[in-house]
């Protein structure tokens, strides 16, 4: 069974840079398979794509945040990385991180957390 | 940018009704990349439909998927207490894979 598991501050301040990790386990990250994103929910709101990174590396962000977006893989830890910098009241969220089966979309979900920014 | 606009925003049905949530997208999603989850109060949405009408694993065939080029639907055949819930389409076609802004269907 594919668990995967979000971990980092739940407060950042503003103007700062927002680092969770997502841990992935019972399956490797390495897989060609699949892809690895990230996907956002403000509090009350509906859902927001992030972006996504492969085993390799690669990646596709979401035009609206792409220049405060970098992604990350680390194979020998089997987790993924989001960085989102210049945070603002906005951003302020439940991140989710998730499987994505190459060709399809995501199956597999972490249960989030949630990111506050404030001062 | 695909936008996908679901409708209605809320529907109140009982138990044992049928749901109809419908999505359009702004252009035509390609070769029925289109998903639907499912999410509750302070969980993350679960996938249902995949490839606009393939139920995802362990979905009840309660639910079912339809539609193809910019109008998608999903039917709850006979609603469950644990159905009431809000619903996402998401369109996986494009960059970016964009979402819907949510059907709720609540109890009546």
């Amino acid at each position: 069974q594919v668990q995967l598991q979000e971990s980092g501050p739940g407060l950042v301040k503003p103007s700062g840079t927002l680092s969770l990790t997502c841990a992935v386990s019972g399956e490797s990250i390495s897989s060609s398979n699949n892809w690895w994103s990230w996907v956002r929910q403000p509090p009350g709101k509906g859902l927001e794509w992030i972006g996504e990174i492969s085993h390799s590396g690669s990646t596709t962000y979401n035009p609206s945040l792409k220049s405060r977006v970098t992604m990350s893989v680390d194979k020998s830890r089997n987790h993924f990385s989001l960085k989102l910098s210049s945070v603002t009241a906005a951003d302020t969220a439940v991140y989710f991180c998730a499987r994505v089966v190459v060709g399809l979309t995501a199956d597999y979900w972490g249960q989030g957390t949630l990111v506050t920014v404030s001062s | 940018e695909i936008v996908l606009t679901q409708s209605p925003g809320t529907l109140s049905l009982s138990p044992g009704e049928r749901a109809t949530l419908s999505c359009r997208a702004s252009q035509s999603v390609g070769s029925r990349y289109l998903a639907w989850y499912q999410q509750k109060p302070g969980q993350a949405p679960r996938l249902l439909i995949y490839g606009a009408s393939s139920r995802a694993t362990g979905i009840p065939d309660r639910f079912s998927g339809s539609g193809s080029g910019t109008d998608f639907t999903l039917t709850v055949s006979r609603l469950e207490p644990e159905d009431f819930a809000v619903y996402y389409c998401q369109q996986y076609g494009g960059s970016p894979r964009t979402f819907g802004q949510g059907t709720k269907v609540e109890i009546k």
